[in-house]
């Protein structure tokens, strides 16, 4: 069974780096694309980008912000977004993307609630 | 950025009621379209992919239809597990985009 769990601090001050890592059991990450998905409060989700074993690829909305990035020695991966604003308080996931059959995220972290505030 | 819009944005119900909810896209899509549950405080979690194909473990009485830009989540039969928000996501072109949820709650 796969299985993802997000880490990382729950509150992060304006200005500041948001860093979150997911760590993954049941499956490779050499294997399948990996996502990171957040949902500001009472809005729907928002795909910021996605990584697999080679290569990556980010919501332009994002403005270059994200940067997403595997070990696979520890089987996780991070996701880094710098110069966050109370815009990028929201609950974040990572999920796992099944990129052999229409790329549907299949398995999701429980996610993790970041805050951006002084 | 392709749009999802999803209507109703929320409808009441009863058990035993069968609800049906529509998500229009701003482009073609074929058939790139999922469909997601989400409880309050848990993760969203995927019923159906390729517009009307059944992810595995969900029950039968979730079913999608449509292609192109017009697409349908239909749940007959509405159990007390089913009250949820439902949200519709497009992988026809990335960024993959969501549509602002469909709250189903109790009449």
């Amino acid at each position: 069974q796969v299985q993802l769990q997000e880490s990382g601090p729950g509150l992060v001050k304006p200005s500041e780096t948001l860093s979150l890592t997911c760590s993954v059991s049941g499956e490779s990450i050499s294997a399948y694309y990996w996502s990171w998905i957040r949902q500001p409060p009472g809005k729907g989700p928002e795909c910021i980008g996605y990584f697999y074993y080679g290569g990556n690829t980010y919501n332009p909305s994002l403005r270059s912000r994200a940067t997403i990035s595997g070990d696979t020695s520890k089987n996780q991966f991070s996701l880094k977004l710098t110069s966050v604003t109370a815009a990028d308080t929201a609950v974040y996931y990572c999920a796992r993307i099944d990129s052999t059959s229409w790329y549907k995220f299949d398995y999701w972290g429980q996610g993790a609630l970041v805050t951006v505030s002084s | 950025d392709i749009q999802m819009t999803q209507s109703p944005s929320s409808v009441s119900a009863s058990v035993g009621d069968r609800v049906t909810i529509t998500c229009r896209a701003s482009q073609g899509l074929s058939r790139w379209l999922a469909w997601y549950q989400q409880r309050p405080g848990t993760a969203p979690k995927l019923l159906i992919y390729a517009a009307s194909s059944l992810q595995s473990g969900v029950p039968s009485r979730f079913s999608g239809s449509g292609s192109g830009t017009d697409f349908t989540l239909t749940i007959n039969s509405l159990q007390p597990e089913d009250f949820a928000t439902y949200y519709c996501q497009q992988a026809n072109s990335f960024p993959w985009t969501f549509g602002q949820g469909t709250k189903v709650d109790f009449k």
